[in-house]
């Protein structure tokens, strides 16, 4: 069975780092892409990082480029962003997502929380 | 980026009733799209991918259609556990969403 479980969400101040795990388990990790979206309140979903399979590669929309760094570890079967400069218009649920290629979302994470506040 | 405009925003049907959302995109996305089911405090869930293909696991009462610019999901039969938010995603170019339907029971 295909998991995805998110961690490391939390309270956070403007400006702050925050760094969130994706650990999976029930496919081969290496060979698929590790992919972020996120989820403001009440609101519709925003993709905000994806990597391939060997971690070479990132993609980023402009919304978080140069404040978001996705990687990967192939050999811990988990996922990471690391969140820099954090605004208050990054408050959202966030969600680790496979996909095959640069495609569709196939399995999602439970997602994590991250709020950004004074 | 490619806009997802998706309609209705928001939409009431009865038990039993046939329900088609529909998706369309601010240029030619070669039927890369896919559909998303999500629950209230539920991540999305993965209906339906390169626009008419049905994810492993999801009722045949659900179907995908539409080329170019214009697709659409259709819920045929609709059931209770059907209540949710529906999401459309293009991946041809970076992948972005439609705004979302809320399907409510009337």
């Amino acid at each position: 069975e295909v998991q995805l479980v998110e961690s490391g969400g939390g309270l956070v101040q403007p400006g702050s780092p925050l760094k969130l795990s994706c650990a999976a388990s029930g496919f081969t990790f290496s060979s698929n892409w590790l992919n972020w979206i996120r989820q403001a309140p009440g609101k519709g979903l925003e993709w905000v990082a994806s990597i391939n399979p060997d971690g070479s590669s990132t993609y980023y929309p402009d919304t978080v480029k140069g404040r978001f760094v996705v990687s990967k570890d192939n050999a811990k079967n988990t996922g990471y962003l690391q969140m820099n400069n954090l605004r208050s218009e990054d408050t959202a649920m966030y969600y680790c997502a496979r996909t095959r290629g640069s495609d569709y979302f196939d399995y999602w994470g439970q997602g994590v929380m991250v709020t950004v506040s004074s | 980026d490619i806009q997802m405009t998706q309609s209705p925003a928001s939409l009431s049907a009865s038990l039993g009733e046939t329900v088609t959302i529909e998706c369309r995109a601010s240029e030619d996305i070669y039927n890369g799209l896919a559909w998303y089911q999500q629950k209230p405090g539920k991540s999305p869930q993965l209906l339906i991918y390169n626009a008419n293909s049905l994810h492993t696991g999801v009722p045949s009462r659900f179907s995908g259609s539409g080329s170019g610019t214009q697709y659409s999901l259709k819920i045929n039969s609709l059931q209770s556990e059907d209540v949710a938010s529906y999401f459309c995603q293009q991946y041809y170019d970076y992948p972005t969403f439609g705004g979302g339907t809320k399907l409510e029971l009337k």
